[in-house]
């Protein structure tokens, strides 16, 4: 099993819509999650961390479910430019921090 | 601004031939990693450096070596290029190893070895 799995997608959306990812990781000693974006043929970028409590950042939620070992990101009134692969991100710091493999969002006019 | 920046974006070779991939960050951050991303495998860490004259192997580290001389640079080196090792490379560097540390990326270098 890996440590940090993702659902592939792709998810294919219309604008406006709201979207949900999920990711689940295997270590339960991992402290630090983060959401990442990555544009086709470019570098990822960090979206924003995860906080145990949620955060929100503009349309973007994210949260964490301990007890689950899992967590979210939120994408509500979607754009086009929020077509993109999205990583997951898990881990306790330093190397072993890990990144699931990505979902592919498509956001469609 | 501070950036991390890698060099080339671009290589092609031939199997056998030693290449080397620059990475130079202007974050000051003490850790600095090297990923290679193929399809179907997402992210995978080939070294890592934790400061000056640190290095460790990833989870694919045959094949390739890194040194950390300074803090700016940790270039990374395939000793005898082959095939297998087409694909595109990332450097990323963070502040910390503790919680909280989100990792910075450069832009990438796309490798293919013929």
């Amino acid at each position: 099993r890996k440590e940090v799995e993702q659902d592939p997608g792709p998810f294919n959306v219309p604008e406006g819509a709201t979207v949900a990812f999920n990711c689940t990781y295997s270590n339960s000693a991992s402290q630090s999650f983060f959401w990442y974006r990555q544009d086709c043929r470019k570098e990822p970028k960090l979206l924003m961390s995860v906080y145990s409590s949620g955060n929100e950042d503009g349309r973007f939620t994210a949260q964490l479910n301990r007890a689950s070992q899992y967590i979210s990101l939120l994408i509500r009134d979607s754009k086009l430019s929020d077509s993109a692969t999205y990583l997951c991100v898990g881990g306790t710091g330093g190397f072993k921090t890990i990144f699931g493999a990505g979902t592919r969002l498509f956001v469609k006019a | 601004d501070a950036e991390i920046t890698q060099s080339p974006r671009h290589k092609i070779t031939e199997t056998g031939r030693q290449v080397t991939l620059a990475c130079h960050q202007t974050w000051n951050h003490n850790n600095m990693f090297w990923y290679r991303q193929d399809l179907g495998h997402g992210l995978r860490l080939i070294h890592y450096s934790y400061g000056v004259h640190d290095t460790n192997k990833g989870e694919v580290s045959d094949g390739y070596s890194v040194s950390r001389s300074n803090t700016e640079d940790l270039p990374l080196t395939l000793e005898s290029a082959a095939s297998s090792q087409t694909s595109v490379y990332f450097c990323a560097s963070s502040a910390g190893t503790g919680k909280g540390q989100p990792q910075h990326f450069g832009d990438g270098t796309r490798l293919s070895i013929l």
